[in-house]
């Protein structure tokens, strides 16, 4: 069955720098995309970018595109997520999910791992 | 960026309700609609996707449908398990936008 099991919460100062990791099983990474989801603290859904487990191809939102870097190791099936210059507003539980491209326009994420909390403290 | 606004923004409903929520999209977006379940401390759960597909395993009283910009989920008869936030996220371009979400709670 297809899984994605993300790394522990973690806890970083501003201005430090955080990796998540996004373990996938029960499918072939690179037949699909790997896309990152963040919700802050009691607020919604915020589409953060994704990457294509394929070529590696990558597409940031524009507000993060400074500090995100989204990449995959076909060899461990495992997905990467870094963000850099951390903020307080950064706070948030950081969520990996399996993004399938149907055809242009559809895409859908349909199995999601159990999300990383991330808290930005001094 | 397209933006997606979602009505209500919470509701309250009964076991066997019929139960309707909206989303809009802020220029066309075709049928590239997704609709997501979640609730507290869990993952989004996908739930529609292409605005009227059903995943699989989701039951068959969750659809969706659209017209035009405007697009619906409808839970044909609320069952206790499916009071949670809803969340409709366009996928027609990047970045890929969420509706505010609807929270659905127990009348």
């Amino acid at each position: 069955q297809v899984q994605l099991v993300q790394s522990g919460g973690e806890m970083k100062k501003p201005g430090a720098s955080v990796k998540v990791s996004c373990k996938a099983s029960g499918y072939t990474i690179s037949n699909y995309g790997i896309t990152w989801v963040r919700q802050a603290p009691g607020q919604g859904l915020e589409w953060m970018g994704w990457i294509s487990a394929y070529n590696t191809n990558t597409d940031y939102a524009q507000d993060l595109q400074d500090r995100v870097t989204m990449t995959t190791d076909t060899s461990t099936s495992t997905a990467y997520m870094e963000l850099r210059s951390l903020r307080s507003d950064d706070t948030a539980v950081y969520y990996c999910a399996r993004l399938v491209f149907a055809l242009a326009g559809v895409y859908y994420f349909d199995f999601w791992g159990q999300g990383t909390l991330v808290t930005v403290s001094s | 960026d397209i933006q997606m606004t979602q009505s209500p923004s919470s509701l309250s409903a009964s076991v066997g309700d019929r139960v309707t929520i909206t989303c809009r999209a802020s220029q066309s977006i075709s049928n590239y609609l997704n609709w997501y379940q979640q609730k507290p401390g869990k993952a989004p759960k996908l739930l529609i996707y292409a605005a009227s597909n059903l995943q699989s395993g989701v039951p068959s009283r969750f659809s969706g449908s659209e017209s035009g910009t405007d697009f619906t989920l409808t839970i044909s008869s609320l069952q206790p398990e499916d009071f949670a936030t809803y969340y409709c996220q366009q996928s027609s371009t990047t970045p890929f936008t969420f509706g505010p979400g609807t929270k659905v709670d127990i009348k």
